[in-house]
This record gives C-alpha cells, sequence and structure tokens, in this order.
C-alpha cells in the first residue's frame, strides 16, 4: 500500500545529542514536508522540499537540517542547537502542480529529549 | 494576512449533538479550504475541502459552510458519534510565489470531544 513512513515512531534522547527522524515515501510525490507540532499551537513547518536535492527552510527552521537525496526519502535531524526539541513531529508529501495542494501524513516520530 | 484564525480551542459535544469549528481569513488570495482530522499519536488525514466559489459542501455528516465575503468558513459535524472526537484543523491554500506547488496556512486546532 501507498504512504507515508515514518521513523522510530518514540525517541528518546539526551540534551545535546542530534537526532535523525526517517521519513520514506512510496507515493512518487515530489514534494515534502516536515512539521512540528506542539499543544495548542498547531502545524508549523519546519522545512519543505519540491524536488530532489533542493530544500526551502520553513518557519521554524532553526536547530533542524534536512536532506533530500532520493525522491522517496526526506530525514530531518534535529540538532543540539535546537533549544527546546520535545515535540511530535510529522512528514507529510504532495503532488505538486495540483489544485489542492493536499497533504498526506505519516504517523508522526514523538520525540523526548531528557 | 496570511493567518488562519480557529475555535474554539476545546469543545465537548454530546453524542447526537452538532459540533460546530469556525475558522476566518484575511488573505483573498487562498483559493483552497481543507480541513484535515487527526487523531490522537497519528497525523492529520483530508476530511473534507471547499473552493469559495462554493457556499456549501456536504459529506456524509460533515459540511463545510463558506461566507467569501466574511471571509468565513465552519466545520459542521452532524449527529456527533464518540468516533469523531479528535482534533480538527482548518487551513487555506495558497499558490506558493516560486515554483509550482501550494503553501497550507493552518488553523491551530480545535479539540473535540463527543461524550456518549
Amino acid at each position: 500500500d501507498g504512504g507515508i513512513t515514518q521513523s522510530p515512531k518514540y525517541l528518546f534522547r539526551k540534551e545535546g545529542q542530534n537526532v535523525t527522524l526517517s521519513c520514506e515515501q512510496n507515493l512518487n510525490h515530489d514534494a515534502m514536508y516536515w512539521y512540528r507540532q506542539d499543544p495548542g499551537q498547531g502545524l508549523r513547518l519546519i522545512y519543505y522540499s519540491q524536488i530532489v536535492n533542493d530544500f526551502q527552510k520553513g518557519d521554524i527552521a532553526e536547530g533542524y537540517s534536512v536532506s533530500r537525496e532520493k525522491k522517496e526519502s526526506f530525514p530531518l535531524t534535529v540538532t543540539s542547537a535546537q533549544k527546546n526539541p520535545t515535540a511530535f513531529y510529522l512528514c507529510a508529501s504532495s503532488v505538486t502542480g495540483t489544485n489542492t495542494g493536499e497533504l498526506f501524513f505519516g504517523e508522526g516520530s514523538r520525540l523526548t529529549v531528557l | 494576512q496570511q493567518q488562519v484564525k480557529q475555535s474554539p480551542q476545546s469543545l465537548i459535544v454530546q453524542k447526537g449533538g452538532i459540533s460546530i469549528i469556525n475558522c476566518a481569513y484575511e488573505n483573498t488570495a487562498f483559493d483552497y479550504f481543507p480541513w484535515y482530522q487527526q487523531f490522537p499519536g497519528k497525523g492529520p488525514a483530508l476530511l473534507i475541502a471547499i473552493r469559495p466559489d462554493v457556499s456549501e459542501k456536504k459529506e456524509g455528516r460533515f459540511t463545510i459552510s463558506f461566507n467569501k465575503s466574511a471571509k468565513q468558513f465552519s466545520l459542521h459535524i452532524m449527529d456527533s458519534q464518540p468516533g469523531d472526537s479528535a482534533t480538527y484543523f482548518c487551513a487555506a491554500s495558497i499558490r506558493w510565489s516560486a515554483g509550482n506547488n501550494r503553501k497550507l496556512i493552518w488553523g491551530l486546532g480545535t479539540s473535540l470531544a463527543v461524550n456518549p
């Protein structure tokens, strides 16, 4: 079945450690996104990529990094520079050039920094 | 001008009642208004969507009402069920200035609880 797979689902890390969250999609979508979700704050865009080997900062990119070496994959690294990394992270993808821009989401990764 | 304001933040409804969630926007360049539903521990999923040239769209128990002149739209859930308990996000879509893609501007979400 087509979809977006995020891993791990839960992750615990010590303060100061970098962590990488995986996102893989088999929907053949060109565009991929990373969102951060905190209670009461909705979904905030971290990074997005419209095509392989290209990505742009979203609204809250500081302390995060991404790569887009393959169409199917868009990993997110939460670096030690991110001051408050504990959150629920959502990866999404979409077809480009549509009139809707519907997003398809993975099931999320919950990161807890101890 | 890029904001989408959503209310209420939380909502409790009795089974069989009507749940109503409201959203408002400013930017008239928005041309597509989706609602996403998110269950705990899951990612959001598209529930229903509307374009500004339509005043109402109904899919089963879910209806979007759209008021273009007031720049407001709302989600109505008729005969609300405990299984509808989730967080609902409204959003507004606009074509990105660069590239052939669109950007979604999100409301902050409404946590709906339907009591049995």
